[in-house]
């Protein structure tokens, strides 16, 4: 089955610095990588999505980056304000016929200092 | 448009009882997803009802089962309650059916075991 490890699992940046976090996947039929930023005592909200025919996909300060041939995808959220500190995951999943659920990553809790 | 409404948000239970857990999917969806995040392990694939049936399940005992009704809202029953099984329980509803790609989440449902 799939396998995703994602760095760092915490990450501290200044308000206004940029912050990066990375994943790795270990299933190349893998096809749909999206990214879930979780508030204290929420559900996870899906921010951010890449498809595997595409390298690269940006929405106003968020961008995510998809390396296929390495595996591994990353997000990139510039100019950080304190509302982005949570607990950021990725995960990986085949979408098709037999598809299964998300495989997530263990999460890194982001932390806008101020 | 309403999110994925999930309920109790919160379910205490003594070791060896049965848990019902409800999940309302985002209107038009019909792909129900229940995740699994406890301390320490993440969040984990427990099980995928699409159409009213159940298209596939992660790596949990047959103890925790579910179902989905015409409506499309979903119910997890988790059966002869264990310490372990106390966690958040997410529910997310996707837009699509077998080749889904978008998951929504829940607020979730606490389960306590004592």
């Amino acid at each position: 089955g799939e396998n995703v490890e994602q760095h760092p699992s915490t990450l501290s940046v200044q308000e206004g610095d940029s912050a990066v976090i990375k994943c790795t996947y270990s299933d190349s039929a893998s096809n749909y990588f999206p990214w879930y930023k979780q508030e204290l005592g929420k559900g996870p909200q899906l921010i951010i999505d890449i498809r595997s025919n595409v390298g690269e996909k940006k929405d106003q300060r968020i961008a995510v980056t998809l390396n296929k041939t390495a595996k591994h995808f990353s997000l990139h959220i510039t100019e950080t304000q304190p509302e982005d500190s949570a607990v950021y995951f990725c995960a990986a999943k085949y979408s098709g016929g037999g598809a299964d659920g998300l495989t997530f990553g263990k999460g890194t809790h982001l932390i806008i200092q101020p | 448009e309403a999110g994925v409404t999930q309920s109790p948000t919160h379910l205490i239970k003594t070791r060896g009882q049965q848990a019902t857990l409800r999940c309302s999917p985002i209107s038009g969806h019909t792909s129900v997803y229940w995740y699994q995040q406890a301390l320490g392990l993440g969040l984990q694939f427990l099980l995928w009802y699409d159409e009213g049936e159940e298209r596939n399940r992660g790596n949990f005992p047959p103890r925790f089962s579910g179902r989905q009704f015409p409506n499309y809202s979903s119910e997890l029953n988790v059966n002869a309650l264990e310490l372990e099984d106390s966690a958040l329980y997410l529910c997310a509803s996707s837009p699509l059916g077998r080749d889904s790609y978008e998951q929504y989440f829940g607020p979730g449902t606490r389960l306590t075991v004592t």
